[in-house]
């Protein structure tokens, strides 16, 4: 089956530092978003971003679907950035359904 | 966005006990509901799907007989935890695609969790 992959597994950022997170795919994939799941484990919607470039604040992320990557990038990272931060991909052979990445693990310090 | 809810958020049992966990989409209508598992310090893990008026759809090596699941509305989907052992605690989320019918474009929405402790 697929594989996803999240660099770096964990993470230690001063508050104010800026962050690249990376999502490999082994495959083709139809979709791919990007989590945040907080100390408490509410997972919350980031980016849904198949392709192409978004922003969000402080947030944007990128997908390359044909190199089979996305990165998510912090700018100014707050302590309210901790936690775990997920990719998720979209396959639809045969069934629809969503694989997690490994996740990388944030924690930004005051 | 779209809400989901999840009860209970949190439960303790004795073991050999069975635990139902409901989940609801509160604003939105869901054709298909996902349930996953995450043990500590580990990604989630695709339990099963869960489709209204169907019978559900295990991943591989999640026994159906363990982890039974009811869709009976457009907006509920229960996992019980047949005869639950502690090897079976564990963080359960659901999830449900924002308009409800599965297709390519969907955005998942997920609920707040349960975490089961068997004792």
């Amino acid at each position: 089956g697929i594989q996803v992959e999240q660099s770096p597994p964990d993470l230690i950022l001063q508050e104010g530092a800026n962050s690249t997170l990376r999502c490999n795919f082994s495959d083709s994939v139809n979709n791919l978003q990007w989590f945040h799941q907080n100390p408490w484990g509410q997972l919350i919607n980031l980016f849904y971003i198949p392709s192409g470039t978004k922003q969000n604040g402080r947030l944007s992320a990128t997908t390359v679907a044909t190199e089979r990557y996305s990165l998510l990038y912090i700018s100014s990272s707050q302590t309210t950035d901790s936690g775990v931060y997920f990719c998720a991909v979209l396959i639809t052979s045969g069934t629809y359904k969503y694989i997690f990445g490994t996740g990388t693990r944030l924690k930004v310090l005051a | 966005g779209a809400v989901v809810s999840q009860h209970p958020s949190r439960v303790i049992c004795k073991s050999g006990t069975s635990v139902k966990i409901e989940c609801r989409s509160l604003d939105f209508q869901a054709t298909t509901m996902f349930w996953y598992r995450q043990f500590p310090k580990q990604s989630l893990m695709l339990m099963a799907t869960s489709n209204e008026g169907s019978k559900a759809t295990y991943e591989q090596g999640v026994e159906k007989d363990k982890f039974l699941i009811n869709h009976a509305s457009l907006t509920l989907s229960t996992l019980t935890v047949a005869s639950a052992h502690p090897e079976d605690s564990s963080f359960y989320i659901c999830s449900a695609p924002a308009t409800g019918g599965g297709g390519v474009q969907e955005t998942q929405y997920f609920g707040p969790g349960t975490r089961l402790l068997v004792l």
